[in-house]
């Protein structure tokens, strides 16, 4: 079945370092969203990618989609408190329904 | 804008007991979603539909696991009878579109416990 993988599962980061998470799709990918979980907190929608080899910043954040769009990465430059929380990836089900398949998700700490 | 609504936030039961969840989406969205999340894992699409239509119920257990949308507008997830297999949270999300690339907006979720 499909499969979106996510490295690593946990990452502790110290406050000021920079973090990357991966995600690896078993299948062809048409978009993919990025979204952000708080501990104790709700996905919280980030970005999506369309286009092969798309990146996207937001402030601090810089999303890329691979060429074969079959993998994406987030990666966080100097690294804050605020940014503690589960990353998932998230792409369209290959089923063709239209629905989103989550990815295993990195839980990400940074240390003060 | 207000965001999605959901109750109650916490529920605890016994296996073999009924529960129900209920969902308000962010008003005008057509597509809404329920989630199983289990600790430790992404959230699992359980059903969705648009308007008052199912559109993917393909991972709903069926056995014990029912959700309506009558009207297109709020919705309920119930679950008879619970296993203990079913602790999670479930997240309702709403969009506003139709298309699977439409940004979906997640409640606060119910965390269920089931002992």
């Amino acid at each position: 079945g499909q499969q979106v993988m996510q490295i690593p599962q946990y990452q502790h980061v110290q406050e000021g370092e920079d973090f990357t998470t991966y995600c690896n799709s078993s299948t062809t990918l048409s978009n993919i969203q990025w979204y952000k979980q708080r501990p104790g907190g709700h996905p919280v929608f980030l970005i999506q990618l369309v286009k092969s080899g798309e990146v996207k910043k937001q402030k601090r954040l810089t999303f890329q989609f691979g060429e074969a769009k079959k993998n994406s990465s987030l990666h966080i430059t100097a690294t804050q408190t605020t940014d503690v929380g589960t990353y998932f990836c998230a792409g369209p089900d290959y089923s063709g329904a239209n629905n989103l398949f989550f990815g295993t998700g990195t839980r990400l700490t940074v240390i003060p | 804008e207000a965001g999605v609504a959901q109750s109650p936030r916490y529920k605890i039961i016994e296996k073999r007991q009924s529960v129900a969840f209920w969902c308000n989406p962010i008003s005008g969205h057509a597509t809404l979603y329920w989630y199983q999340q289990i600790l430790g894992q992404g959230p699992k699409l359980l059903i969705q539909f648009q308007n008052n239509g199912v559109v993917d119920d393909s991972q709903l257990p069926k056995d014990r696991f029912s959700a309506e949308r009558l009207k297109g507008v709020d919705s309920t997830l119930k679950i008879q009878p619970a296993k203990l297999e079913d602790s999670a949270v479930y997240l309702c999300a709403s969009s506003a579109g139709t298309s699977v690339g439409n940004e979906q907006f997640f409640g606060p979720g119910t965390r269920l416990t089931v002992l």
